[in-house]
């Protein structure tokens, strides 16, 4: 069965800092891999995605993420935290035909 | 069209009661998912339509959902005889043909069974 895996459910960063949040897939064939934020009392919304070439995607709002074949990994990144990024972050992942799967999320925490 | 829009926003219902839900999708999207979300978990599939098809339902529906999507346009989620496990907020997205496009997602409705 497919599935999709975020081990922290929280991760705490100093503003100005970098930020990783962690992702690992189980999904058979040639995965499509996403990243979505979610705001208190709001909707999912996309961050950035991979289907195929590059293994750095960039996204929205300077997120970056990184797809690693070899450790089914799609980890998501920024340089440079601000406050205005803690939020709860959504990893995804589907093979083609079938519905996204989610991650059970991750609590990011930026301090000023 | 700016979106996929999801009513209501809040729905209190009492135990035992029905409710159903609408999803207006992005226009020009052919595909339509629906998910639940608990509190403290990521949303969980329930099932997608392409166009007026319902092509996929999880084992999570039970028989007392059921899913439409009429001319393919719109969708309502109904849920008979709600539980008070049936609480949580149920998500509504839309995307093209090809799920590599991604989805686009509604802000939810919130059902509290009391």
């Amino acid at each position: 069965a497919q599935s999709v895996a975020q081990p922290e459910d929280q991760v705490n960063v100093a503003e100005g800092n970098p930020l990783t949040v962690k992702c690992t897939y189980s999904v058979s064939g040639n995965p499509y891999l996403f990243w979505y934020v979610q705001y208190p009392n709001r909707g999912l919304q996309f961050l950035l995605k991979y289907i195929t070439g590059d293994n750095l995607v960039k996204g929205s709002y300077g997120f970056e993420a990184e797809f690693n074949k070899s450790q089914t990994s799609f980890h998501l990144k920024k340089p440079s935290a601000l406050v205005s990024d803690s939020a709860l972050y959504f990893c995804a992942g589907t093979q083609a035909g079938t519905a996204l799967i989610f991650g059970k999320g991750t609590t990011l925490s930026v301090s000023s | 069209d700016t979106g996929v829009s999801q009513n209501p926003r809040h729905k209190i219902t009492k135990r035992g009661q029905n409710v159903t839900f609408r999803c207006d999708p992005i226009s020009e999207h052919n595909r339509l998912y629906w998910y639940r979300q608990t509190l403290g978990q990521g949303p969980e599939f329930l099932t997608y339509f392409q166009n007026e098809a319902q092509l996929e339902k999880s084992r999570l529906l039970s028989d007392r959902f059921s899913a439409e999507r009429p001319k393919g346009s719109f969708s309502t989620l109904e849920i008979q005889r709600t539980e008070q496990g049936d609480s949580a907020m149920y998500l509504c997205a839309s995307s093209p043909n090809r799920v590599y496009y991604g989805y686009t997602f509604g802000s939810g409705t919130r059902l509290t069974v009391v």
